[in-house]
């Protein structure tokens, strides 16, 4: 079974500072990476997502970095808020015919 | 719009009982899904609908049986509970394709004891 290997599981971030979770990936087939933002209570919903054609995709105050030859992609979260506290999920799929494969989730703590 | 609704919510189950989780979307999605949701392991996804008449497995089918009644409904069956199937369940939509986005319910979290 591949695997998508998220990291941290946990972080604690100062209100205003940058928050970033990081993703890595197995093979160079998979070729579409989104970031789903779950709060508590409720089910994951699409925050922003990638495909492997561009290094780096922004809206607002998230980005997507996609390091495609070290299979990683990152979720940067700039001037973090409390109201950004939720569980991150990224996730992967190696070849249009799959399904996606989720990362474990980082749970994500800003401190006001 | 509702969007994706679950029921029940939440449900504790004895050990060998059966249950069924009901799911219904109203944004004429082709595609959905049931996920499983446990601590530190991300969403697993247990069965999948393609198109309305279409059900494939997942990652984690064991134990689970499903059934697209209609193009908006969904349902995800426990035949015999076991205590390892408790955790959320999410369902979910899309257009249909990996790279649609997914629209989930609020979740079910079932406990079997």
């Amino acid at each position: 079974q591949q695997q998508v290997k998220q990291s941290p599981q946990s972080l604690i971030v100062q209100k205003g500072g940058i928050s970033i979770i990081n993703c890595a990936y197995e093979n160079t087939a998979f070729d579409y990476f989104p970031w789903y933002q779950q709060f508590p209570g409720k089910g994951p919903a699409l925050l922003i997502a990638i495909r492997p054609d561009v290094s780096e995709k922004k809206e607002g105050r998230f980005t997507i970095s996609f390091n495609k030859s070290a299979k990683q992609f990152s979720l940067h979260i700039m001037d973090s808020q409390p109201g950004d506290s939720a569980t991150y999920f990224c996730a992967t799929r190696p070849g249009s015919n799959y399904q996606l494969i989720w990362g474990a989730g980082t749970k994500l703590i800003i401190k006001p | 719009n509702a969007g994706v609704t679950q029921t029940p919510k939440f449900q504790v189950l004895k050990t060998g009982q059966s249950m069924t989780l009901q799911c219904a979307q109203d944004m004429n999605h082709n595609s959905m899904y049931w996920y499983r949701q446990d601590p530190g392991m991300g969403l697993r996804l247990i069965y999948y609908s393609a198109s309305e008449g279409t059900t494939d497995k997942g990652e984690v089918p064991n134990g689970y049986n499903v059934s697209r009644l209609n193009k908006r409904e969904f349902s995800l069956r426990l035949e015999s509970a076991a205590p390892s199937q408790t955790s959320v369940y999410f369902c979910a939509s899309n257009t249909g394709g990996t790279t649609g986005e997914l629209f989930f319910g609020e979740g079910s979290r079932l406990t079997v004891l």
